[in-house]
């Protein structure tokens, strides 16, 4: 079956521009997370959403980072006013329910000039 | 709150063993351990739920000390491909820093 669906794999853009990346979870997966990983660095986390729960938003960097997940389904977080600290790769990953793995996404690569 | 993981970096011989240490300030329910490669997704290990049951690879073996709030990672026999770097998580899904594992011929 098809894994997480990330776009775009690559993402160039200059500082002060906003940028929305998008995540496609696996079908019938109700979590879903974002992390943040700079170069050699660990995976940072971001936000969480869990069915129609409130998501957890205690890892967002600034009120810069957004996220917003539609009908359970595709999410995407938004970086309004890119700085050039932005530039990391950024992971989404799903699971069905807190026992079983997470399936993580391919990443956006994104490079703020 | 992240997890905290020891060491940071290991170097090993083929055939060598290494032990990655993952530890939690708060109690946990379940551990989860990945693997991710220069350039690639994270990939998933093994699962460790409280009350000991586990899910994950067969050649892959682990532990989990629900008291102490800590898990270990056994690597037995390394192989070129277990080159890598090891994250833990919690039940939150917050990861630690990673463990940065390196295997030569």
């Amino acid at each position: 079956g098809a894994g997480v669906s990330q776009s775009p794999s690559n993402k160039v853009t200059e500082k002060g521009k906003d940028v929305e990346l998008r995540c496609d979870p696996i079908s019938g997966h109700t979590a879903l997370y974002w992390y943040r990983q700079s170069l050699g660095q660990g995976l940072e986390f971001l936000i969480y959403f869990q069915g129609n729960s409130a998501p957890d938003k205690s890892g967002l960097p600034s009120d810069r980072f957004s996220a917003e997940r539609t009908g359970g389904s595709v999410s995407t977080l938004t970086i309004q006013r890119t700085q050039q600290e932005d530039s990391a790769v950024y992971l989404c990953a799903s699971r069905a329910d807190r026992y079983q793995p997470q399936h993580f996404g391919d990443g956006t690569r994104l490079s703020i000039l | 709150q992240q997890p905290v993981q020891s060491p940071q970096a290991v170097i090993l011989r083929e055939g060598e063993d290494a032990v990655i240490n993952c530890s939690s300030s708060k109690a946990l329910y379940s551990v989860h351990w990945y693997r991710q490669k220069h350039g690639e997704a994270p990939v998933f290990l093994m699962i460790l739920l409280k009350g000991g049951e586990q899910k994950g690879h067969e050649k892959i073996s682990a532990s989990f000390n629900e008291k102490k709030q800590q898990s270990s990672l056994y690597l037995t026999a390394s192989q070129l491909s277990y080159s890598g770097t090891y994250f833990c998580g919690t039940d939150d899904m917050r990861f630690g820093a990673g463990t940065r594992l390196t295997v030569k011929p």
